[in-house]
């Protein structure tokens, strides 16, 4: 089956410092990939939506100037999250859908981010 | 896309059927069922999904009743690592464009030994 990564799977950092996720498609091309993030107990919630060698469209709420995403290939998709406070602590999750033209959406396991 | 309503939590003894009840009553007749389920602390895993007809795979059945207004998520022997949040997504199923998957509140379900 189709299989996305994340990296890394954690991160702790200082607040003001940016924090670059990546994710990527390991066996498949991804025109679109989606970013969430989720809190404590709480459902998955959208951030933006990127396509490949395009400018991410933002959920409403989402900062673009804090959360810089770049799909740079067909297998790679980035989130900077830039100037990081505490309140931005989470777990972020990338989702790929294929090029293939199918609908499946597949997930990648998540990235803890901690910002003291 | 269609709304679902779901139980916020259920328990299932370990070895019995897991039966996860989903409510989409405006779902259109375009509009699939999906289901993933989140392991705490991991990535949505998909489960199955179907738009009309009874499917089963081996993680699970998905019943869904003949006007399409509900449907049930099975699974037939729950073990405790079966343990999990279950979102239950009804959508229109795409072949192209950008429209992602949007998570409810789903059901915690709590699998005991």
């Amino acid at each position: 089956g189709a299989v996305v990564s994340q990296h890394p799977s954690w991160v702790i950092c200082k607040s003001g410092t940016s924090v670059k996720i990546e994710c990527r498609s390991l066996d498949f091309q991804a025109t679109t990939m989606f970013w969430y993030r989720q809190f404590p107990k709480q459902s998955l919630m959208l951030m933006a939506t990127s396509n490949e060698g395009s400018k991410a469209t933002y959920e409403q709420g989402v900062e673009k100037d804090k959360f810089l995403i770049n799909h740079a290939s067909l297998t790679l998709s980035t989130l900077t999250v830039t100037s990081a406070h505490p309140e931005d602590s989470s777990f972020y999750i990338c989702s790929a859908r294929s090029a293939g033209g199918a609908d499946e959406q597949f997930f990648g396991p998540g990235t803890r981010l901690t910002v003291l | 896309d269609a709304k679902t309503t779901q139980p916020p939590s259920m328990d299932c003894a370990e070895g019995r059927a897991a039966n996860l009840p989903c409510n989409h009553s405006t779902i259109s007749g375009n509009e699939y069922v999906y289901w993933y389920r989140q392991i705490h602390s991991q990535g949505p895993q998909y489960i199955i999904h179907g738009l009309k007809n009874n499917e089963t795979n081996e993680m699970a059945s998905l019943i869904i009743t003949e006007d399409r207004k509900s449907s049930t998520l099975i699974l037939p022997h729950a073990t405790l690592r079966d343990t999990a949040v279950y979102y239950c997504i009804v959508r229109v199923r795409r072949n192209s464009g950008n429209t992602p998957l949007v998570f409810g509140k789903g059901t915690r379900l709590s699998v005991i030994a």
